[in-house]
């Protein structure tokens, strides 16, 4: 089992919509949970993170953690085409030194 | 302006030709690494390096050398590059804090063909 598991979709939703954007983890000790975005033939860029359990709310993104089902979820309200990206869970932490990456979610907002 | 910059961006080359990509950063970060990124796998670390001359192993470092002679530059070494090489990389880096590496900046990538 891989340490952090993302669904590679793509998903493809309609310009407005909600989005939901998922990774599960096995190592429990991770305390810090980083969201990448990575735009087509691009490096990845930080999102947002959040430390522990708990949500985070930036603008139309909100990063939430439940450590009891090591469950990480982002999610993007009035999803916009400029949101069309992949994004990828990294969370490290708890002896764990570096960030573990997840595959990646392939995103596709249509206008 | 604060980046971490690739060289080549991209390179077709031929199995056995000894290549290099250079990775430079100029923020002054410890910590530096490389990834490979391939589709349906992600991205994969190579090596990394938490200081000058230190330098370690990650997930998937047959066929690749590093080297870390300064802070501001960490070189990826493909000495005999061979088809299954071929793949998207990046450089990145980052400051250490006590908990771990912090936010990752990445370079451009480097896409790579080997034939």
């Amino acid at each position: 089992q891989k340490e952090v598991e993302q669904d590679p979709g793509p998903l493809s939703v309609p310009e407005g919509a909600i989005v939901s954007l998922n990774c599960t983890y096995s190592n429990s000790a991770f305390q810090y949970f980083m969201w990448y975005r990575q735009y087509s033939r691009k490096g990845p860029e930080l999102l947002m993170y959040t430390y522990s359990s708990g949500n985070k709310e930036d603008g139309r993104f909100t990063a939430q953690v439940d450590k009891s089902s090591k469950y990480i979820s982002l999610f993007i309200r009035d999803s916009q085409p400029s949101d069309s990206a992949t994004y990828l869970c990294a969370p490290f932490g708890g002896g764990s030194y570096i960030p573990t990456f997840g595959r990646g979610t392939s995103l596709i907002v249509h206008p | 302006e604060a980046q971490v910059t690739q060289n080549p961006r991209y390179l077709i080359t031929v199995t056995g030709k000894k290549l290099t990509v250079t990775c430079s950063q100029n923020m002054n970060h410890e910590y530096m690494s490389w990834y490979r990124q391939d589709p349906g796998l992600g991205l994969r670390q190579i090596y990394y390096s938490m200081n000058v001359e230190v330098t370690d192993k990650g997930d998937v470092p047959e066929g690749y050398k590093v080297s870390r002679k300064e802070k501001r530059n960490f070189p990826l070494i493909l000495e005999s590059p061979s088809p299954n090489q071929t793949s998207l990389y990046f450089c990145a880096s980052s400051l250490k804090s006590a908990v771990g590496v912090g936010e990752l900046f990445f370079g451009e990538g480097s896409r790579l063909t080997v034939l």
